[in-house]
């Protein structure tokens, strides 16, 4: 089974420029999942669909991020305008339908550097 | 607020002895706990899982027990190898399929 496939790997932006990362989930989980992780701390849950709907966004800083998964598939994570708080490791996550144990299967993560 | 925590941020162990790292979580409406691992450069690995109506369950090489009357959730290693080298996080499942991870331990082997 394919793992969680996220690119690009690295990326190093200046403030107030835009950015895009992309995920491609383990074909036929039906839920997908955005993560932050800041240097030092646990992964901090962004947003979460299911199939193409948002199930959870509460976390999500809507006036600079934005996340769709169209077709219910691949996902892309925006954010613009970026700041130097927003650097990070953005973590893609997927799982099959209803299942609560086993947690998710996470991908390697791009690491955003925002100067 | 809710949250899932640890008690140390790191631990330094011999190789060949046995690790064992705690968190300290608020919320008791969970399906289950979740350890994972994470080595640098790389996404949380899932190591175990406990459902919230146990209180012990084994894997190869690693014990999870959950202690719910004072909240508290811990990871056994045992035999502690230098691949074992990593940052280890409890998480919660959390309805509907919301992982909570806590802060995270820093586990490193000494040869």
């Amino acid at each position: 089974e394919a793992g969680v496939a996220q690119s690009p790997r690295y990326k190093i932006i200046e403030k107030r420029q835009s950015v895009a990362f992309w995920c491609n989930p383990i074909s036929g989980h039906a839920t997908l999942y955005w993560y932050q992780q800041i240097l030092g701390q646990g992964p901090k849950l962004l947003i979460q669909f299911q199939n193409n709907g948002v199930v959870d966004d509460s976390q999500l800083p809507k006036d600079r991020f934005s996340a769709e998964r169209l077709k219910g598939v691949d996902s892309t994570l925006k954010i613009q305008p970026a700041k130097l708080e927003d650097s990070a490791v953005y973590l893609c996550a997927s799982s099959r339908l209803n299942q609560h144990n086993y947690g998710y299967t996470f991908g390697s993560g791009t690491r955003l550097t925002v100067v | 607020g809710e949250s899932v925590g640890l008690h140390l941020p790191t631990l330094s162990v011999q190789e060949g002895d046995n690790s064992i790292i705690n968190c300290a979580y608020s919320n008791s409406a969970s399906d289950y706990f979740i350890w994972y691992k994470q080595e640098s450069g790389k996404g949380p690995q899932f190591i175990i899982d406990i459902r919230s109506n146990m209180d012990k369950r084994q894997g190869q090489r690693v014990t999870v027990l959950l202690n719910k009357t004072v909240k508290h959730l811990s990871l056994q290693i045992a035999a502690t190898q230098p691949g074992d080298s990593a940052v280890y996080f409890c998480a919660e499942m959390r309805r509907p399929q919301k992982l909570v991870f806590g802060q995270g331990t820093r586990l490193t082997i000494n040869p």
